[in-house]
């Protein structure tokens, strides 16, 4: 069971908005910062966010991150099909002195 | 173009050893931290250690601390992760990823290889 708390799965039809959970504590999101990686099946995983917030360059503005307190969210604005896939979220663990991974979150495009 | 290119992984008993490595090309890659994330049959992503971009801090996951050694040659821009006393439950697809920065604590890996099969299994 990891540190970092995900929904197991989310869904949404093509267009609409989601949003991932990732909920922590004060000693991993609460004291550094939060990344979202999208994993594909068959590919190697993806960074979507980083520092909370911010996209490498060639992610579409689409995906938008955030964090308040121990939590944070990943959105996924105009929903793609090819958008299905296994999104989690990373910190660093300060109580591990490592990185941690959320469980993930299965995105189904309906 | 940035490659990172993982070998070493294969079929190896309980019990035994494995050296993966990681050759890295298209950019400095003295300039950036370097981690292991494996993934499971059927389960999640998993950080399992990480080096600073010079090499003198490492960092390692509680299930492969003292099991694992992860290590650096910068002047062969390759990337190693010596694997000893293996068990059933490390069997995994390993990826070698690239920080974006020197800094390990962030755990923004920007750049992944592709992966290497370890299999463990008697």
């Amino acid at each position: 069971q990891s540190v970092l708390t995900q929904p197991p799965s989310a869904s949404g039809t093509p267009g609409q908005r989601v949003t991932i959970s990732c909920s922590g504590s004060t000693s991993n999101i609460g004291s550094n910062t939060v990344n979202w990686y999208q994993h594909l099946p068959g590919t190697a995983p993806k960074l979507l966010i980083y520092s909370n917030n911010q996209r490498p360059s060639g992610v579409p503005d689409r995906f938008s991150g955030s964090k308040s307190g121990t939590s944070a969210s990943l959105a996924i604005s105009g929903l793609l099909a090819e958008d299905e896939g296994d999104y989690y979220c990373a910190a660093w663990e300060d109580s591990l002195n490592g990185g941690v991974f959320g469980g993930g979150t299965k995105l189904t495009v309906l | 173009e940035v490659q990172l290119l993982e070998s070493g992984g294969g079929l190896v008993q309980p019990g035994g050893s494995l050296r993966l490595s990681c050759v890295a090309s298209g950019f400095s890659f003295s300039d950036h931290a370097m981690g292991w994330v494996r993934q499971a049959p059927g389960k999640g992503l998993e950080w399992i250690s990480g080096i600073r971009e010079t090499g003198r801090s490492t960092y390692s996951a509680d299930s492969v601390k003292g099991r694992f050694t992860i290590s650096r040659h910068n002047s062969k821009n390759t990337l190693y992760l010596q694997m000893n006393s293996l068990r059933g439950d490390d069997t995994a697809i390993y990826y070698c990823a690239r920080g974006m920065g020197p800094l390990v604590y962030q755990v923004n890996f920007d750049q992944w290889g592709q992966g290497t099969l370890v299999f463990v299994s008697s």
